[in-house]
């Protein structure tokens, strides 16, 4: 079975905080993806990665840095954390195969509250 | 991306067929149909996608219709394990997948 593990359930800050959030996939899939999830907007795309040291802006990028030194590791970094960053995180991955790409995988979450 | 309608609650009587629409009238060609769900406290969980055919898997139906414009999700004897938020996406590739409010389908003992 796929893996997708991301480090924390739930995780407190102070505003102004520099945070990182991991998330580790176990099936050697190319692509990784940051979501975030806040109540009546849905899901929202913040980044994603197709390779390795690549990173392409989603939706909603503002306030937010990514990070894929490895395959199998994407980080997600709030340079100076802000209340309105109150939010649950969430980590896909996927795989792509002769110009296809396939069903994304999550990762439980990380529930993050900035006070 | 096309955009996608769904209604925004259903309920379902535990052991019958729950069946999910989602209009997305607006959509192209090379754009597939996914449907993921989201039971509480997890992350979404990919159920099933299409074209224009009628697929079939281990958790659900999808049945597309011959216009394309709209479609259906049937999980064929529901249980209260499949209480979960259903989003229909219809997008060119899955890398960029927008996921919109989706459907709380309730079943009910």
């Amino acid at each position: 079975d796929v893996k997708v593990t991301q480090s924390s359930r739930y995780l407190v800050k102070r505003t102004g905080e520099k945070v990182f959030l991991e998330c580790v996939q176990d099936m050697d899939h190319e692509n990784m993806f940051w979501y975030r999830q806040d109540p009546g907007l849905g899901l929202r795309l913040i980044y994603f990665s197709y390779d390795v040291k690549m990173k392409e802006k989603g939706d909603i990028p503002e306030g937010y840095s990514v990070s894929r030194e490895k395959k199998e590791r994407f980080s997600l970094i709030l340079e100076s954390a802000s209340t309105n960053q109150t939010s649950m995180y969430l980590c896909a991955s996927s795989f792509t195969w002769e110009q296809t790409t396939y069903e994304q995988y999550f990762g439980p979450g990380t529930r993050l509250t900035v006070t | 991306d096309a955009k996608t309608t769904q209604p925004p609650s259903m309920d379902c009587a535990e052991g019958r067929a729950a069946n999910l629409p989602c209009n997305h009238s607006t959509i192209s060609g090379n754009e597939y149909v996914y449907w993921y769900r989201q039971i509480h406290s997890q992350g979404p969980q990919y159920i099933i996608h299409g074209l224009k055919n009628n697929e079939t898997n281990e958790m659900a139906s999808l049945i597309i219709t011959e216009d394309r414009k709209s479609s259906t999700l049937i999980l064929p004897h529901a249980t209260l394990r499949d209480t979960a938020v259903y989003y229909c996406i219809a997008a060119i590739r899955d890398d960029k997948i927008i996921f919109g409010k989706g459907t709380r389908l309730h079943i009910l003992p």
